[in-house]
């Protein structure tokens, strides 16, 4: 079985501030881990994703994530907030041994003020 | 190469009629997967296919709703005697593969039951 939860279902940064949103996650088997960026009405867009290797992961519009094992956490985090990150974040987790699915936390929406 | 397509985008049913929901995945993808998001909440995973296939439909309510993805054409999910508590957006991802490959996922498409 596998699960994620994130942390404060809404965060909100000045623009320029530091972005910091929290996902950890429970798997019995080791993980992949993804972020995905949701704007409204639209579907989600991959920002990263961790597989195996490097556990610093970099993504599209500067954000990056960190695999802690030990903390079974997959936080996300990014230098400097601007108007566009203003969206909602989802973190999912899927396994080699459930076939793919993966199982999301309930999101996180980001709001930037400015 | 173009991206994962649903259609309709927007659809509005009267309780107990049928909602049909299409999603053509993306080009050399054999991998879908169904996601139901509810206002105000993260995806819940409903059923994975892989053509003519059904792999794992641990999601699925157990009644009222079916999906198929066919040798031919796009994959369905299909709701009968909709009731209000259907109302949700419905996304339909692909992937190449399983486990560490990422899903794409299609804008979705925003069921209203009246």
């Amino acid at each position: 079985a596998q699960s994620v939860t994130q942390l404060g279902s809404h965060v909100s940064v000045s623009e320029g501030a530091l972005v910091l949103l929290r996902c950890n996650y429970s798997s019995s088997v080791p993980p992949y881990l993804f972020w995905y960026v949701q704007y409204p009405n639209q579907g989600l867009q991959l920002l990263l994703k961790y597989t195996t290797g490097a556990t610093l992961v970099k993504g599209i519009n500067g954000f990056e994530a960190e695999f802690k094992k030990s903390e079974t956490s997959f936080h996300l985090t990014k230098p400097s907030a601007h108007m566009s990150d203003a969206a909602e974040y989802f973190c999912a987790v899927s396994t080699n041994t459930n076939a793919g699915k993966s199982t999301f936390g309930d999101g996180t929406t980001l709001t930037v003020k400015p | 190469n173009a991206g994962v397509m649903q259609n309709p985008r927007h659809l509005v049913r009267r309780r107990g009629q049928e909602a049909r929901l299409r999603c053509s995945p993306m080009k050399g993808h054999s991998h879908v997967y169904w996601y139901r998001q509810l206002p105000e909440e993260g995806l819940k995973f409903m059923v994975y296919l892989q053509k003519e296939n059904i792999i794992d439909e641990s999601g699925m309510p157990k009644e009222r709703f079916s999906a198929e993805f066919p040798k031919e054409g796009p994959s369905i999910l299909r709701i009968q005697q909709v009731v209000r508590g259907d109302s949700a957006a419905y996304f339909c991802a692909s992937s190449q593969g399983t486990g560490g490959d990422e899903q794409y996922f299609g804008p979705g498409t925003r069921l209203t039951v009246t």
